[in-house]
């Protein structure tokens, strides 16, 4: 139980060109989604956290313009990257929290999706 | 504001080689503290979490322990396949989201 996926699990794409990303959970429902950030060897960003039906809370220092989260369904959301560049490359992770569970804080994770951006 | 420790940064032992990672950490109410192992390229795995001091969990060769303070993830006799960095999280109860500490890169030869 508690699986999240994530697609694509890698894409490239040229600078300029805005990229979609899904996360879905697929054997809950997930009141609150994250969207992380890794760079090489360094530990999880949090870029924002997002409700079901509502707008997403983003970071500080995180562009919510560049950034459009969507959380649209209690089992699906989206982070799209506008207008990407070369610096934004890096390795993005989304992360579920279940419904009902008002005892559990436990997140889970998706496998990632790492994009290049040339 | 909520702070994660974890120590050492970088460990290496021998296969069969018990050991133990440190999480310490600061936070205003802690409402769980959760360990996940993350392989290179993977996002983090969820391995346990543990609400209060005193609270052990244990799964295979791994045993998560609680204190008011700190947090110790026991590794007996590792094997190889237990290599990955190990990342400690902790949800306080004025925030919304975890907060990480910068993991320990475990590394078991053979």
């Amino acid at each position: 139980g508690a699986v999240v996926s994530q697609h694509p699990s890698r894409v490239i794409c040229k600078s300029g060109t805005s990229v979609k990303i899904e996360c879905r959970s697929l054997d809950f429902q997930a009141t609150t989604m994250f969207w992380y950030r890794q760079f090489p060897k360094k530990s999880l960003m949090l870029m924002a956290t997002s409700n079901e039906g509502s707008k997403a809370t983003y970071e500080q220092g995180v562009e919510k313009d560049k950034f459009l989260i969507n959380h649209a369904s209690l089992t699906l959301s989206t982070l799209t990257v506008t207008s990407a560049h070369p610096e934004d490359s890096s390795f993005y992770i989304c992360s579920a929290r279940g419904q009902g569970q008002s005892f559990s804080y436990e997140q889970y994770f998706g496998p990632g999706t790492r994009l290049t951006v040339t | 504001e909520d702070q994660v420790t974890q120590s050492p940064e970088a460990l290496r032992l021998q296969e069969g080689e018990s050991s133990s990672l440190n999480c310490s950490y600061t936070v205003s109410g802690l409402r769980g503290l959760f360990w996940y192992r993350q392989d290179p390229g993977k996002g983090p795995e969820f391995l346990f979490t543990l609400y209060s001091a005193g609270e052990e969990k244990e799964k295979e060769r791994l045993k998560a322990t609680l204190t008011k303070k700190e947090s110790f993830l026991h590794i007996t006799a590792p094997k190889p396949e237990d290599s990955a960095t190990y990342l400690c999280a902790v949800q306080s109860g004025s925030a919304r989201q975890l907060t990480f500490g910068s993991g320990t890169q475990l590394t078991v030869l053979p």
